[in-house]
């Protein structure tokens, strides 16, 4: 098991819903990201947040919508999606924005298996 | 566009046989290398290279960067079935300000026979 926690771990959810992903982290990480892995496929980066702000997003359609509530917790919001969304979401954290690279690597949780009917 | 190309793409070995895989990168603001092993789930975090020829080590798994070269090598010796993953190559680099984000290779699938 890893320090970040993410829920749920599967999902199967229609085109017309609206579902959310959860992202939790205890270990005072001030970076989040939401990566997305196809089927043998590596990660592909979605959003960061550095500090509970929106730094990067990778030009992802409108239909996902990240949230940072605070510092320990990273949302993502799904509606409207379609069947190629299905995919594994991972969340990852690493310690300091502004050292990321130099001594922080990221962590990431277990996934959220997703599955768009 | 960042680049991140992992050799082989995939590799069958008997246990106790020592392998080398390989990554190497073309990317703009490069800040680190990353090394990650992933199972089923979540890769996890093998190592971080950040400076060329200091050669990082756990256990039976090393690795080394050649910042000049643009590439890395990570070894395994005495391989175990337990070692059986994928390996994720990753560049870490700075795309402005003090964001960070990692480009991941498309892995090495690593199956050991018993």
């Amino acid at each position: 098991d890893t320090e970040v926690t993410q829920t749920p771990k599967h999902l199967v959810m229609g085109m017309t819903n609206k579902k959310s992903l959860k992202c939790e982290q205890h270990m005072g990480h001030r970076a989040m990201y939401w990566y997305k892995q196809k089927a043998k496929k590596p990660p592909e980066l979605m959003f960061v947040y550095s500090y509970e702000k929106l730094s990067i997003n990778e030009s992802v359609p409108s239909r996902f919508s990240p949230e940072c509530p605070n510092s320990s917790l990273l949302n993502l919001h799904l509606h409207a999606l379609q069947p190629e969304d299905s995919a594994l979401y991972l969340c990852a954290s690493s310690q300091d924005p502004r050292r990321a690279g130099y001594n922080s690597p990221l962590h990431f949780g277990n996934g959220t298996r997703l599955t768009v009917t | 566009e960042d680049k991140v190309v992992q050799s082989p793409l995939s590799l069958v070995v008997h246990e106790g046989d020592t392998v080398t895989l390989n990554c190497s990168y073309e990317v703009t603001n490069f800040r680190s290398l990353l090394w990650y092993k992933q199972e089923k789930k979540a890769p996890t975090f093998l190592f971080m290279l950040t400076s060329s020829g200091i050669e990082k080590k756990s256990g039976r798994l090393s690795s080394i960067l050649d910042k000049k070269e643009l590439f890395s090598i990570l070894n395994i010796t005495a391989t175990q079935t337990g070692d059986s993953a994928i390996y994720l190559c990753a560049v870490g680099v700075n795309s402005g300000g003090s964001n960070y984000k990692l480009t991941f290779g498309k892995g090495t699938l690593l199956t050991v026979n018993p």
